[in-house]
C-alpha cells in the first residue's frame, strides 16, 4: 500500500536558519505530492504541491521537488521565521474509483526561535 | 475561498453516550467529504470518504456501525460516535473536496470521554 515517511522531530531553529524537512514515499503510480501545515488551534492547510515528477511546488518561500527517482519530496526554505512555527505534514493522493485518498505521514513540529 | 467548519470543536461526553460532529463547507459545495482522526503526535487515520447522497465508504479496521456519517447535503456531513468509549477520545478531522486532488480541512473537534 501507500505510504509516507518523514524525518524524526521536533525541529528547533534560529530565525534565518535553513529549513529542511525529509519525506519520501511509497506508492504504486504517480500519485500527487503535497505538504500540509497545521498552525497552532487551527486546521491543515494546503502549503504546497507537485503534481508530476520534477515539479516543483512553493509557496511563501518554501519550496519542495518531486523526486521520483529518489522517491522524495522534502521541503526546504532559505531562512525560517518564528511564524513558521508549526506542524508540517508530507502526504500522497492516489486514486480510489471516482476519488482522491490522501495519506499522511506523521507530522513534525518545527519551533523557531528568536 | 474554501472554509471548512466543524462543530463543536471540543466536547466532553460520558460512556455509553453518543455525540454528533458537524462538518460544514461555508462557502463553495463540496461532492466529497472525508473524516480522519488524529491521536495525539501522530499522523491523520482516513476514517471514511462520504459522497453527498451516498452511503460512505469505510476505511479498513473502522466499525461502520460505531461512526455514522451522513453526507445529506453538498455542505453538510456529520460523523455520529455513538455509544462512545474513553478509547474513542481522540481528535477528528473533517475535509471537503470539490475538485479530485484537493481538499480542505476543518479545524478539528476534540472528543473526550470520560
Amino acid at each position: 500500500g501507500n505510504s509516507v515517511t518523514q524525518m524524526e522531530g521536533p525541529v528547533t531553529l534560529s530565525e534565518e536558519a535553513f529549513l529542511t524537512i525529509n519525506c519520501t514515499y511509497t506508492a504504486t503510480g504517480y500519485p500527487s505530492l503535497f505538504w500540509y501545515v497545521q498552525y497552532p488551534g487551527e486546521g491543515l492547510q494546503l502549503l504546497l504541491k507537485a503534481t508530476k515528477a520534477d515539479d516543483k511546488g512553493s509557496n511563501k518561500g518554501f519550496e519542495a521537488t518531486y523526486r521520483k527517482e529518489t522517491t522524495s519530496f522534502h521541503l526546504e526554505k532559505g531562512s525560517v521565521q518564528v511564524s513558521d512555527s508549526a506542524v508540517y505534514f508530507c502526504a500522497l493522493s492516489s486514486f480510489t474509483g471516482a476519488n482522491s485518498k490522501l495519506t499522511f505521514g506523521k507530522g513534525i513540529t518545527l519551533s523557531v526561535r528568536p | 475561498g474554501a472554509v471548512v467548519s466543524q462543530h463543536p470543536s471540543w466536547v466532553i461526553c460520558k460512556s455509553g453516550t453518543s455525540v454528533k460532529i458537524e462538518c460544514r463547507s461555508l462557502d463553495f459545495q463540496a461532492t466529497t467529504m472525508f473524516w480522519y482522526r488524529q491521536f495525539p503526535k501522530q499522523s491523520l487515520m482516513l476514517m471514511a470518504t462520504s459522497n453527498e447522497g451516498s452511503k460512505a465508504t469505510y476505511e479498513q479496521g473502522v466499525e461502520k456501525d460505531k461512526f455514522l456519517i451522513n453526507h445529506a447535503s453538498l455542505t453538510l456531513s456529520t460523523l455520529t460516535v455513538t455509544s462512545a468509549h474513553p478509547e474513542d477520545s481522540s481528535f477528528y478531522i473533517c475535509s471537503a473536496s470539490r475538485v479530485v486532488i484537493e481538499q480542505y480541512f476543518g479545524p478539528g473537534t476534540r472528543l473526550t470521554v470520560t
